[in-house]
């Protein structure tokens, strides 16, 4: 299957610091991409769907000023947690597709990023 | 919005034992997948069911896509220390975009 890649693995930073998370499509072109949240021992929760050169669509309850989403390119996007609280705390999960059609197309997941913020 | 419940939350095996877990909607969906998670990694896809009725294998792995389309299950036949892990089911109705259920832990017997 396809890869996808995220950067940093894990991260551990101040609170009321930003921090920015890469997802990144290997091997193919992304042109939806996905943003997940998963708090300890709880399921996958999506915050946002971003294809490539538009705006982000944002799930309800997730503030867009506070996770800014970028999918400048086919490749890559990025996820921007700004003024990080220890409420922030979780697992970030990315996921791709290749397309954004009506039937579904796999969703190749990435290994995710642990934020931790103290 | 649709919400998918997915039982059991967990359970614990006995190397070579065949587990079960499934998952039920209030409506339906168009595609089923079922993914596996290991600690501090992504889901992985172990199974997609396209069609109503569809049952699909995947070595010891088998899924049937419920005929009413609001249910899924999944079989793990004679166990292994491996299958150790969350096991999500997730379901697709338009637009590419996934809902997961709550996850199935599947933990060794001591």
């Amino acid at each position: 299957g396809a890869v996808v890649s995220q950067h940093p693995s894990w991260v551990i930073c101040k609170s009321g610091t930003s921090v920015k998370i890469e997802c990144r499509s290997l091997d193919f072109q992304a042109t939806t991409m996905f943003w997940y949240r998963q708090f300890p021992k709880q399921s996958l929760m999506l915050m946002a769907t971003s294809n490539e050169g538009s705006k982000a669509t944002y799930e309800q309850g997730v503030e867009k000023d506070k996770f800014l989403i970028n999918h400048a390119s086919l490749t890559l996007s990025t996820l921007t947690v700004t003024s990080a609280h220890p409420e922030d705390s979780s697992f970030y999960i990315c996921s791709a597709s290749d397309s954004s059609g009506v039937s579904y197309n796999e969703q190749f997941f990435g290994p995710g990023t642990r934020l931790t913020v103290l | 919005g649709q919400q998918l419940n997915q039982s059991p939350q967990s359970m614990f095996i006995q190397e070579g034992e065949d587990v079960s877990m499934n998952c039920t909607s209030s409506s339906i969906f168009n595609t089923w997948l079922w993914y596996k998670q290991d600690p501090g990694e992504g889901p992985v896809l172990l199974i997609a069911l396209y069609k109503a009725g569809e049952l699909t294998s995947n070595g010891r792995l088998t899924a049937q896509f419920g005929i009413t389309r609001k249910d899924s299950f999944l079989n793990i036949s004679a166990s292994i220390p491996s299958d150790v892990g969350i096991y999500f089911c997730a379901g697709h109705y338009a637009g590419n975009m996934l809902t997961f259920g709550g996850g199935t832990r599947l933990m060794v017997k001591p």
